[in-house]
């Protein structure tokens, strides 16, 4: 199986900020990864495909980069809906595997 | 557009057979490869498997030989059947669809709204 890392677990910013989220895969996924945004009590919603392919109808502050094993989520001018928490999945071979979470929380 | 609607029991005694339903509206199940994502209370996401309408079958290794997805091409809904519950299999289960057609390498772009199964007696 291909494990996900997600680094940090949790991190606390402001309205405006420039957060950045690292996902490590166990080894190379090539261009196979997927963000995700959950928000309590909701499913998770597809933020980017691909690494770096934004989905449809998501902001643009929202991007994603790397390739290979590692790779990042980056939301510049944090928003007061983005407190949420963001994992990332691979899809380059199954079982698919999804990252433990990071935790966006308003400090 | 596109919506999925889970259906399941709620409460489940331990060892007994859990069976969870997706019905799938605004689209045909004939196009994509449809999914169960399971997360447990304040845990992470884990994916359990997937099926094309064809009846191709992608199951997660640590669960495989609890668990048999299936679809129902007529009824427009897929289903999973996860057997010999226990509390550790207490969960929100998701269905989900991946997001290209006729391709399980990708991203889950629709997810339904979830449905508690609790083990417990």
């Amino acid at each position: 199986d291909i494990q996900m890392t997600q680094s940090p677990s949790s991190l606390s910013a402001s309205v405006g900020d420039r957060v950045t989220i690292t996902c490590r895969a166990s080894q190379s996924i090539t261009s196979y990864l997927n963000w995700y945004q959950q928000k309590v009590g909701k499913a998770p919603k597809l933020l980017i495909y691909a690494a770096t392919s934004l989905q449809s109808g998501v902001p643009s502050r929202f991007s994603g980069s790397g390739s290979g094993t590692d790779f990042t989520l980056t939301i510049t001018s944090l928003q007061p809906e983005d407190f949420a928490t963001y994992y990332c999945q691979q899809s380059y071979s199954t079982p698919l595997t999804f990252g433990g979470g990071t935790r966006i929380e308003i400090k | 557009q596109v919506q999925l609607q889970e259906s399941g029991p709620g409460l489940v005694k331990p060892s007994e057979t859990v069976s969870l339903n997706c019905s799938v509206s605004g689209d045909s199940i004939s196009t994509y490869y449809w999914s169960w994502i399971r997360q447990p209370p304040g845990k992470g996401l884990e994916w359990i498997a997937s099926i094309y309408y064809s009846g191709t079958t992608n199951y997660n290794p640590s669960l495989k030989s609890r668990v048999t997805i299936s679809v129902d091409t007529s009824k427009n809904h897929f289903s999973l059947k996860l057997t010999s519950v226990t509390a550790a299999d207490t969960a929100l289960y998701y269905c989900a669809r991946i997001r290209v057609p006729a391709v399980i390498w990708d991203a889950f772009d629709i997810w339904g709204q979830g449905t508690m199964v609790t083990v417990s007696s």
